[in-house]
């Protein structure tokens, strides 16, 4: 079974640039979240995808960040315009059910300068 | 104050060592409960889940306490292997899908 597939895993971009982040979810599974981690910080939850809907984007910082999920398979994250706060792994995971564990990507490593 | 707090560490231990990480929760409702490694630079990956009861998996053994809203994990018989940042997570309160993670606490197993 292939796993949760990330793409780019890195990216270094300039404060005001547009980035796209993409994730494949594992076949099947309607749960697709999206993480982040900044430097020195905990893992923070972003939001949460049931197939194309937003279950909870509580976790957005603001409206530079939108998230797709067009008939619920991939994810796009996309940052625009980028800050240089935005730096961080960014990670997606998906699951089947929505309180078990999930599965994670290896994450996107952005970099804005 | 932080949801999940966690002792960051590091543990420094030497190989076949008994370690014990703890874990505070703040949101009593919070409804499941999770251990994460993550090695580093990589993805989490979960470790197993932590019920009232008391669980095991191998050399693993997880603790709940909700009355005290206590975590632990315990690791028997340390291998150099079991070296990365353990992530103790609560699944948020009511219908969501949101999980909270402590910044983690990091082992490091010597020979």
């Amino acid at each position: 079974e292939a796993g949760v597939t990330q793409f780019p895993s890195h990216s270094v971009i300039e404060k005001g640039q547009t980035v796209t982040l993409r994730c494949d979810p594992i076949s099947g599974h309607d749960n697709l979240y999206w993480y982040r981690r900044v430097m020195g910080k905990e893992i923070k939850f972003l939001l949460h995808f049931v197939k194309e809907s937003k279950q909870d984007e509580s976790g957005m910082p603001n409206n530079r960040f939108l998230a797709e999920r067009t008939g619920g398979t991939y994810s796009t994250l996309k940052v625009q315009p980028a800050e240089l706060e935005d730096s961080g792994v960014y990670f997606c995971a998906s699951s089947q059910v929505r309180q078990g564990g999930l599965h994670f990507g290896n994450g996107t490593r952005l970099t804005v300068t | 104050r932080k949801e999940v707090e966690q002792d960051p560490g590091p543990f420094n231990v030497p190989e076949g060592a008994t370690v014990a990480f703890n874990c505070t929760y703040s949101n009593s409702a919070s409804q499941s409960f999770f251990w994460y490694r993550q090695d580093c630079r990589k993805e989490p990956k979960l470790l197993m889940s932590v019920y009232s009861s008391g669980n095991e998996d191998g050399r693993f053994t997880a603790q709940l306490n909700r009355a005290s809203q206590y975590i632990s994990l315990l690791i028997r018989d340390s291998k150099l292997s079991d070296s990365a940042t353990y992530l103790c997570v609560a699944h948020g309160s009511g219908n969501t899908g949101k999980l909270i993670f402590g910044q983690g606490t990091t082992l490091q197993v010597k020979p």
